[in-house]
């Protein structure tokens, strides 16, 4: 099972922030959380990981709650190359367990 | 960069026969992995790799074998097709198995269809 629930699918209109939820209740306090995502036709990518404290990169920041029971993926502006399949994993799981993921519409 | 490059992006094969898709990454990583992909059901693992010549089951091994004669490279192989293994299949790989920080980097995937 993947641990983790996502929505099914969230919308987005184009340059405007997205915010992309995850619970994962069960994560044990040592277990990192992952986020991929899978753009139509291509194998996933990995976009960023945290353990407790915020994270950024070039991709996407991590918000991760203090009781780290759930976490937030940012896109600060969303654009139509965005649009994709994204995936919040609970590192806990080795290999990587893919769940079903949210498929975030980017509208023009 | 990492690359994992996959034999073929598209693959049309009839039932019955041995199919053979090949997976190369140029990182030296230790582990590698087969997944397959249907709507509606998300990434499935097939079989994983640790180390050459070592392979273990993943969720859906049925049907389906593997083999890691170099590090670099990971077959998976369909012994008898048939047409519900037609799917998308997903290689991937990573340097570190068993840790919380891993990361899988995937290729572009091939697109199987058994007729």
């Amino acid at each position: 099972d993947a641990k983790t629930t996502q929505p099914n699918s969230m919308e987005s209109n184009e340059e405007e922030p997205v915010h992309l939820p995850c619970n994962h209740s069960t994560i044990s306090g040592t277990d990192y959380i992952h986020w991929y995502r899978q753009l139509p036709s291509q194998g996933p990518e990995y976009v960023i990981h945290g353990l407790t404290s915020n994270v950024n990169n070039r991709m996407a920041s991590l918000a991760i709650a203090e009781d780290r029971k759930s976490s937030t993926l940012i896109l600060h502006r969303a654009t139509l190359r965005d649009a994709a399949v994204y995936y919040c994993i609970d590192g806990g799981n080795t290999p990587l367990v893919f769940g079903k993921g949210t498929r975030l519409s980017v509208i023009a | 960069d990492v690359k994992v490059t996959q034999s073929s992006r598209y693959l049309v094969k009839r039932t019955g026969e041995k199919v053979f898709l090949e997976c190369v990454q140029d990182m030296d990583h230790e582990n590698m992995f087969w997944y397959r992909q249907d709507p509606g059901l998300g990434l499935r693992l097939i079989y994983f790799s640790y180390d050459v010549k070592m392979k273990e089951k993943g969720d859906i091994p049925e049907g389906y074998s593997v083999s890691r004669e170099k590090k670099e490279r990971f077959s998976l192989i369909l012994e008898s097709a048939s047409t519900n293994q037609t799917s998308m299949y997903l290689c991937a790989s990573s340097p570190t198995l068993f840790s919380s920080t891993d990361t899988q980097y995937f290729g572009p995937g091939t697109r199987l269809t058994v007729l």
